[in-house]
């Protein structure tokens, strides 16, 4: 346990649905990343978070997908309008002072 | 871009050493080395980091030359419970954005 919490762990939806997943850093990491990961690939950058502000996004993220971080804590996704493309495990890490990353253990998306 | 390159997959058996290289030729001066290890339907977990010459904890040894443009990872006498993915990872930091690129791991196979 790395003390990063993802929930749910586990989301089956129909296309065409919205999601919001949600992730809970370590207490005193001021930094969270969001992921997304497919079968065989490694984890490939979203977003990112220092306190409350987005300070990236990927280019490849789709304007179906949004990210907050309301109080500089715990972070929501959500994807609008869903794609059977869309099915992947998200992946939420946080970050202290140094570059070592802390994930958790993921959200399995399946879009039917 | 702070493009990583591995072996796609390694086997390895019981007791020996294995080592994984991570080539990174574009990496910055001020970049970090990270390795992590991912299980299936896990979310990586971290295993080393380091910015130049050795650095080693109960689990791994990680080594980077005088140029950094590449990194090894050992692991002592492997077991069969070390099957996973390896992933280095260097951060992205074109356009003065860091931008975490994991490319697609090494897929490390143990075998009794």
């Amino acid at each position: 346990d790395t003390g990063v919490s993802q929930n749910p762990r586990h989301k089956i939806t129909k296309r065409g649905q919205n999601v919001t997943f949600r992730c809970d850093p370590i207490s005193e990491h001021n930094r969270l990343y969001w992921y997304r990961q497919t079968l065989g690939q490694g984890p490939e950058f979203l977003t990112y978070f220092q306190n409350e502000a987005q300070l990236e996004k990927s280019r490849l993220l789709s304007d179906r997908f949004s990210a907050e971080r309301p109080k500089g804590s715990f972070s929501t996704l959500e994807i609008q309008r869903t794609e059977q493309g869309d099915s992947a495990m998200y992946l939420c890490a946080s970050r202290g002072g140094q570059e070592t990353q802390y994930f958790g253990p993921g959200t399995r998306l399946l879009v039917l | 871009l702070a493009k990583t390159t591995q072996p796609i997959s390694m086997d390895s058996y019981e007791g020996q050493e294995v080592n994984i290289t991570c080539s990174h030729n574009n990496i910055a001066t001020n970049d970090y080395i990270t390795w992590y290890q991912q299980f299936p339907s896990q979310g990586p977990r971290f295993i080393i980091q380091g910015y130049k010459t050795k650095v080693t904890n109960e689990v791994a040894s990680l080594f980077i030359p005088a140029d950094r443009k590449s990194s090894t990872l050992s692991l002592p006498r492997v077991s069969l419970s070390d099957t996973a993915v390896y992933y280095c990872l260097v951060g992205d930091r074109s356009g003065g954005s860091y931008i975490p690129t994991f490319g697609r791991g090494t897929s490390l196979i143990v075998h009794p």
